[in-house]
Formats: C-alpha cells, sequence, structure tokens
C-alpha cells in the first residue's frame, strides 16, 4: 500500500481560479515533505520542501501547508496561470528513503 | 550551478543496441540516484549511488549497469533492453544520501526501445 496518497487524481481550473491539492502520509518517522511540479515528458522541479517544525511554506503562487499531527499537507496555487498546467507530485521523505505520491494532474483552460 | 544535466534527452534503441544514459551535477553533492518512470506513475528508483558507490539496487535487472566515475557525474549503460524498458528516466541528486535538502532531479531522457 502507497504510503502517500494524493487528492484529486486530476482536476480541470479556469484561468485566474485558485485550487487546493491534497496530500495524505503514513510514513513514520517522517524528515521532511516536498511538492514537486512535473510538466508531461520532463523531471520534477522542487516548489517547497517542509520539515517537521514548519506549517506552511509559500513560493510565488504556491503556498504548501503542513500538519504532522495528522499527517496531511495542502499545495494551494493562487490565480492559476495556463503554465501552471502540470502533474503536482507530493513527496514524504524517511530518512534515507523517498516516497512518492502518484500525483494529481492540474489542467488550467482559457 | 544548481542544476542536474541529462544527456540525451530523447533516446531510440533497438533491443541489440548498446547505448548509455548520463547525467552530471556540479552542486557537490555525494548522493546520485536513478529512476524510471512510466506515463501518468510515480518515478520508481532504481539506484543510489552515496559518496560513489552503489548503496541501493533495487532489484533491477542486469541488462541496466550503473556507473558512477566520480562524484559528479553518473552513467546508466543499456544493453539488451525490452520494448517495456520504454519509459522517462530521471537522474537526481542531493546532499547525501538520507534525502534531506538539496533533492535534485534533472529533465530526464526519454527512451523508447523498438
Amino acid at each position: 500500500k502507497n504510503q502517500v496518497e494524493q487528492s484529486p487524481q486530476s482536476l480541470i481550473i479556469l484561468e485566474g481560479k485558485n485550487c487546493t491539492l491534497q496530500c495524505n502520509y503514513t510514513v513514520s518517522p517522517f524528515s521532511n515533505l516536498r511538492w514537486y511540479k512535473q510538466d508531461t515528458g520532463r523531471g520534477p522541479v522542487s516548489l517547497t520542501i517542509m520539515t517537521f517544525s514548519e506549517n506552511t511554506k509559500s513560493n510565488g503562487r504556491y503556498t504548501a501547508t503542513l500538519d504532522a499531527d495528522t499527517k496531511q499537507s495542502s499545495l494551494h496555487i493562487t490565480a492559476s496561470q495556463l503554465s501552471d498546467s502540470a502533474s503536482y507530485i507530493c513527496v514524504v521523505s524517511e530518512r534515507d528513503k523517498l516516497s512518492f505520491g502518484a500525483g494529481t494532474t492540474v489542467t488550467v483552460r482559457a | 550551478d544548481t542544476e542536474v544535466t541529462q544527456t540525451p534527452k530523447h533516446l531510440v534503441m533497438g533491443m541489440t543496441n548498446k547505448k548509455s544514459l548520463k547525467c552530471e551535477q556540479h552542486m557537490g553533492h555525494r548522493a546520485m540516484y536513478w529512476y524510471k518512470q512510466k506515463a501518468k506513475k510515480p518515478p520508481e528508483l532504481m539506484f543510489v549511488y552515496s559518496y560513489e558507490k552503489l548503496s541501493i539496487n533495487e532489484s533491477v535487472p542486469s541488462r541496466f549497469s550503473p556507473e558512477c566515475p566520480n562524484s559528479s557525474l553518473l552513467n546508466l549503460h543499456l544493453h539488451a533492453l525490452q520494448p517495456e524498458d520504454s519509459a522517462l528516466y530521471l537522474c537526481a541528486s542531493s546532499q547525501d544520501g538520507r534525502g534531506g535538502y538539496g533533492y535534485t532531479f534533472g529533465s530526464g531522457t526519454r527512451l523508447t526501445v523498438v
């Protein structure tokens, strides 16, 4: 069973709108949690990384939150742009091992 | 330099060919990784090199042979591949082998086996 679950699997939003992606994990012990953006056929690009003690981290229009007690994280995209269309992957680090979520595919339409 | 550079970006090879994928980083990272990613799936770890020594081999078939000539370079030698090996191959590096800060992926090599 995958230790990192993401939802929704995919979503479509209109340009300029906001959206929130969810990530639940059971990985333990927890080291850090990252959100990556991956364009089709390209490597993942890091958006944010948070340790146990961090609740929120922003990178431009991307804001990630972390609740280490409930083992939940979210990625909020503000004022979406067409270039935000991509797969967003939640990755949880457990010492020397990374556990990947299956990703959420976001499609932004004009 | 904060990048991981992979070459080639695209590769088409026959099942009897021998080819190599290359990965390079100049961030002083001491751990380097190979991942395989199929369409719409998360990356799957293949190999980990830590301080130029192979530390993890996730039961990868011997037709994939990694090599770490020095701390900045990582190669993946391919021989007698199967069509099901077609995928995006990603290289990554990190400061050490413990999944800490600085985990950076390359842009990948899109491999097609015909």
